[in-house]
Parts: C-alpha cells; structure tokens; sequence
C-alpha cells in the first residue's frame, strides 16, 4: 500500500462545476495535510494546508480531512479553464517536516 | 514571501559528468529537501537536511551526494551523470517549527544524454 494514494486521472469537469480530488494516507498519526498545484512544466504550488478534522474554506477551495477515516479531499467551485493542471496531496507523517506526496491527479477543466 | 532559487532551468550533460545543482532560498530555514520528478512516479525524496552540514538520506539516494555548509544553499551532486538521471528535480524548503508545507523553487530539467 502506497503512504498516499490519489486517482491519477485525468479527472475532467466542466467549466463552472465543482471538481472533487481524494487522498487517502497509511499513517494514522499524521497531522499535516496539503494541498499542492503544479502546472505542466512548473514546480508545486501550495494552495491548502490543513490540520484539523472538518472543513477549511479559502476562496473557490475547501480543504476537507477526516482522520478516523484517513481522507483529505479538495473541493474546486466554480470550476475554471485555469484550474487545470495536476494536483498534489502532501502528508507530513514523521516528526520533522518530511512530506510524503501522492502521485498527483491530472484536473482537465472544459470550457 | 519565501524564496528558493534553482542556479538553472534547463540543464544537458554527458554521460559520467559530475554534475551540481544548486539551491538557495533567503528565509533562513533549516530544512531543506532534494526531490526528483518523473512521469508516473510523482515526487521522490533524495536527500534532505535539518541543518547545517546535516544530511539525510531520503528514498533514492543512490548516484547522488548533498553538501550543505551554509544554511541557505542546499547542493545536490551527481556523482557520475547516467541517463536514467535524466529528471525534473525540486528543490523544497521549510521551517522547522509550525508543520507548514514546503516552499519550491522553480526546478531543473535535467538531461544527460
């Protein structure tokens, strides 16, 4: 079992729709969880972090983490055309701040 | 807001070169990390280092060296450059307090040929 498993993808969405992306981690002590865009031939680009249960609402994103179940999504409203690029889920799951990241799912975006 | 810079963009070499890439960032952050970016395998963690001259290996360590005797450069070594080395690599740093996500900079493509 991979530490954090996303669907590679592609996911794709119409423009204006909600986009949903899903992580899953094997450790049930990690505490840090991100969000990262990265655009074809660019580096990451955090976007999210958060680090408790519940909902973490900025702007068109909502982070979302349920620990029992070990789930982190992304939710995207209002889907855009510039919305799309690959997205990475990032675990800190050892003390330190050693990130272990997905394999990333590719977000295609119709206008 | 924090910034790590990559030396190149683009890089080409040979086959059995030496290669450095180098990583600076002006935030005074003690963690600094090295991943390599391939299609398929998502990001892969080299080496990394809490501190100064202070180095851990990450998950694929092989063919590469790290030298930190600064706190803001970070210096990723390929001893003897083989193809399958050809990658986008990434350059990552972070505070060591607060459990914050990494800042990026913008990476090398590198190719040896």
């Amino acid at each position: 079992q991979k530490e954090v498993e996303q669907n590679s993808g592609p996911l794709s969405v119409p423009e204006g729709a909600i986009a949903s992306l899903n992580c899953t981690y094997s450790d049930r002590g990690s505490q840090s969880f991100f969000w990262y865009r990265q655009y074809s031939g660019k580096s990451p680009e955090l976007i999210m972090s958060i680090y408790s249960n519940g909902d973490k609402e900025d702007g068109r994103f909502t982070a979302q983490l349920n620990k029992a179940s070990q789930y982190v999504s992304l939710l995207i409203r209002d889907s855009q055309p510039s919305d799309s690029a690959t997205y990475l889920c990032a675990v800190n799951m050892y003390k330190g701040n050693k990130l272990v990241f997905g394999a990333g799912t590719i977000l295609r975006v119709k206008s | 807001d924090v910034k790590v810079t990559q030396s190149s963009r683009y890089l080409v070499k040979r086959t059995g070169e030496k290669v450095f890439l180098e990583c600076v960032q002006d935030m005074d952050h003690e963690n600094m990390f090295w991943y390599r970016q391939d299609p398929g395998l998502g990001l892969r963690l080299i080496y990394f280092s809490y501190d100064v001259k202070m180095k851990e290996k990450g998950d694929i360590p092989e063919g590469y060296s790290v030298s930190r005797e600064k706190k803001e450069r970070f210096s990723l070594i390929l001893e003897s450059a083989s193809t399958n080395q050809t990658s986008m690599y990434l350059c990552a740093s972070i505070l060591s307090a607060g459990g914050k996500g990494y800042t990026f900079g913008s990476g090398t493509r590198l190719t040896v040929v």
